[in-house]
């Protein structure tokens, strides 16, 4: 049972490349999110996946795109990385009718 | 949207002693609270949460009191132990919408030190 799992844990960028940030949870949720963590800033939405089919925006979406691929697993696009965008982005799932999110390890990005 | 206020920013509280983390929300429909506990280079963890038709909660050493009229939550840590040294970070979310999902906004956090 890994739980959520997030690749890569470690990625450098140069500004204007583009990268895809994976993420499965193997606990037969339905919601999943991407969060990013900055200093003093807590935890951020990016977007969330209410279920299966469906995606929405949350606090911070401008200059991201997700792709809820099938129940298990939601990507994170970054199209043209840009040097604000260095964090680090966690994943997490929940259930429908439960509050706690289950996060990812994490996924450290450098954008230079 | 919502909007969530943590404070204190940093803590250091000798061993053995309580510590007191604050926060205050903005929207009046959020209905859930919840606590997690960020560990040096982990990931957050859910530690309690509580909900708007609650008071109160405890669980062991940890207790989390709101007051809706105010619009504030705070999490108590009693007897605190080394281990207790993290960030805690407070949220607010308006939870059990149509779709199920829940827009979680979380503090900025507060980075607990427990001194021996």
């Amino acid at each position: 049972n890994a739980g959520v799992t997030q690749t890569p844990k470690f990625q450098v960028l140069k500004t204007g490349q583009s990268m895809t940030l994976q993420c499965a949870q193997d606990m037969n949720h339905n919601s999943m999110y991407w969060y990013r963590q900055d200093p003093g800033m807590g935890l951020r939405l990016i977007y969330y996946s209410a279920s299966e089919g469906t995606t929405d925006k949350g606090e911070v979406p401008n200059g991201y795109n997700v792709s809820r691929l099938n129940k298990r697993e939601f990507s994170l696009r970054l199209e043209s990385a840009a040097p604000s965008q260095t964090s680090v982005y966690f994943c997490a799932s929940s259930t429908r009718m439960a509050g706690e999110l289950f996060f990812g390890e994490g996924s450290r990005l450098t954008v230079l | 949207g919502e909007n969530v206020e943590q404070h204190p920013s940093t803590l250091s509280v000798q061993e053995g002693d309580s510590a007191v983390i604050k926060c205050t929300y903005s929207d009046s429909a959020s209905n859930y609270f919840p606590w997690y506990k960020q560990e040096l280079g982990k990931r957050p963890q859910l530690i309690i949460d509580i909900r708007s038709n609650v008071g109160e909660k405890k669980d062991q050493r940890i207790a989390v009191t709101l007051n809706k009229t105010a619009k504030h939550f705070s999490l108590h840590i009693t007897e605190t132990q080394p281990e207790d040294s993290a960030v805690y970070f407070c949220a607010a979310s308006i939870f059990g919408g149509i779709q199920g999902a829940q827009k979680l906004v979380f503090g900025q956090g507060t980075r607990l030190t427990i001194n021996p």
